[in-house]
């Protein structure tokens, strides 16, 4: 099946600092979406992109779809505490999941 | 509006037990999916529904069945527990036919077998 490759794994960052990650595929998606998982729960939706080249906003959080339509990222700007949690790309319509970048948050 | 929930929470099942988890969502989604967390791995697909009495295999399907006799409710069982399956179950549903392809998860069953 398709390789869906997250990074990085984890994260260990300063309150007000910037974050990148990113996941890539070795086939094309049609959709790419990124969740936030925090401890005990399940995973929540964050954004959804439909469109190759599609950049996102949702507060804080900024998410592009490639052009290629294999890769996509995510941008946290000025980190919060409460963005402590693990982050998972999704891709479409084969229903796969990275495997997560855990983020911690320095106050 | 509860969204998905998932029955029961935790438990503890001896090698060879079975047992049945249950999901249940609100929203009148068509599709239904169940998966497994494991450390380090993300989430890996068990099985999947795409509408009421329909079901199909996912990524890791092995020992695990499944039923859809409810558009509302996916249950997934387990005919004899095996430590292996030792994870966290998530139930999520979706409405790709309206063109929203995000899913709504439930909070999970923490399952232990030993």
């Amino acid at each position: 099946g398709q390789q869906l490759n997250q990074s990085p794994q984890s994260m260990f960052i300063q309150e007000g600092e910037d974050v990148s990650m990113n996941c890539t595929s070795s086939s094309i998606f049609n959709t790419w979406l990124w969740y936030k998982q925090d401890p005990g729960e399940g995973p929540v939706l964050l954004i959804a992109l439909y469109k190759a080249g599609e950049l996102t906003s949702n507060g804080r959080l900024t998410a592009q779809f490639g052009i290629t339509r294999k890769d996509s990222f995510l941008n946290i700007s000025a980190s919060i505490p409460s963005d402590v949690g693990i982050y998972f790309c999704a891709g479409q319509p084969e229903k796969r999941f990275g495997a997560g970048t855990r983020l911690t948050v320095k106050p | 509006n509860a969204g998905v929930t998932q029955t029961p929470k935790f438990r503890v099942l001896k090698t060879g037990q079975s047992m049945t988890l249950l999901c249940a969502q609100d929203m009148n989604h068509e599709y239904m999916y169940w998966y497994r967390q494991d450390p380090g791995m993300g989430l890996r697909l068990i099985h999947y529904s795409v509408g009421e009495g329909t079901t199909a295999k996912g990524e890791v399907p092995d020992g695990y069945n499944v039923s859809r006799l409810k558009k509302q409710n996916f249950l997934l069982g387990l005919e004899s527990a095996a430590p292996s399956q030792t994870s966290v179950y998530f139930c999520a549903s979706s409405s790709p036919r309206t063109g929203d392809y995000g899913y709504t998860f439930g909070s999970g069953t923490r399952l232990t077998v030993v």
